[in-house]
């Protein structure tokens, strides 16, 4: 079965740092994008960037970049999304998710979610 | 950026309805690009339709979408008591962005 599990829930405060991870299962991890997507409470989703674990390949939305960084370990098939110094703005579910590559139109949408990690920062 | 907007916010439906969906973009969309993902509360999204109008794996027929250019429909042609979620377009292009949602709930 093909899986992505996210680690738990956090609750951190302002200006701590924080990495949350993504660990994919039943595929081959590096043959497929890993995004990272931010959900805000009662909002729609926003698409914050997008990891290719290969090579690293890496894209940000500009509304995140410098805000984030997104890693991965292909060696343990884990995809990361990390904050230096967390806001109370900060306060979200984020998800990964799987995008197929290449250019075809099932490569343009996210095939497999997480479960979710649901982050909340105290000012 | 591209704006996606969606239209109706709440359709009140009943089961058996026909349920029509609207997504609009602030400028033209790849259709190739156009994505629909349907979302119940306390779960991740689920992708319903790639590419405009391609089903995803799994995704019972009476769901299907359509259009080109800067208008997106999804239809539900007969709703079923699971179909009473929030669903979300999503266009891939740079940055890729998601619609404000639409939420269909019983009526």
């Amino acid at each position: 079965e093909v899986q992505l599990v996210q680690s738990g829930a956090e609750v951190k405060k302002s200006g701590e740092s924080l990495k949350i991870s993504c660990k994919g299962s039943g595929y081959s991890f590096t043959s497929f994008w890993i995004g990272w997507v931010r959900q805000m409470p009662g909002k729609g989703p926003e698409w914050m960037g997008i990891i290719y674990p290969f090579d690293s390949d890496t894209r940000y939305s500009p509304s995140f970049q410098g805000q984030v960084t997104i890693s991965a370990d292909k060696s343990i098939n884990t995809a990361y999304l990390q904050w230096s110094s967390l806001k109370a703005s900060d306060t979200a579910m984020y998800y990964c998710a799987r995008k197929p590559p290449g250019i075809a139109a099932a490569s343009y949408a996210f095939d497999v979610w997480g479960q979710g990690t649901m982050l909340t920062v105290s000012s | 950026e591209i704006v996606l907007t969606q239209s109706p916010g709440t359709l009140s439906l009943s089961p058996g309805e026909r349920a029509t969906l609207s997504c609009r973009a602030s400028q033209s969309v790849s259709s190739t690009s156009l994505a629909w993902y349907q979302q119940k509360p306390g779960l991740a999204p689920r992708l319903l339709i790639y590419g405009a109008s391609t089903r995803a794996t799994g995704i019972a027929d009476r769901f299907s979408g359509s259009g080109s250019g800067t208008d997106f429909t999804l239809t539900i042609s007969r709703l079923e008591a699971e179909d009473f979620a929030v669903y979300y377009c999503q266009q891939y292009g740079r940055p890729p962005t998601f619609g404000g949602g639409t939420k269909v709930e019983i009526k």
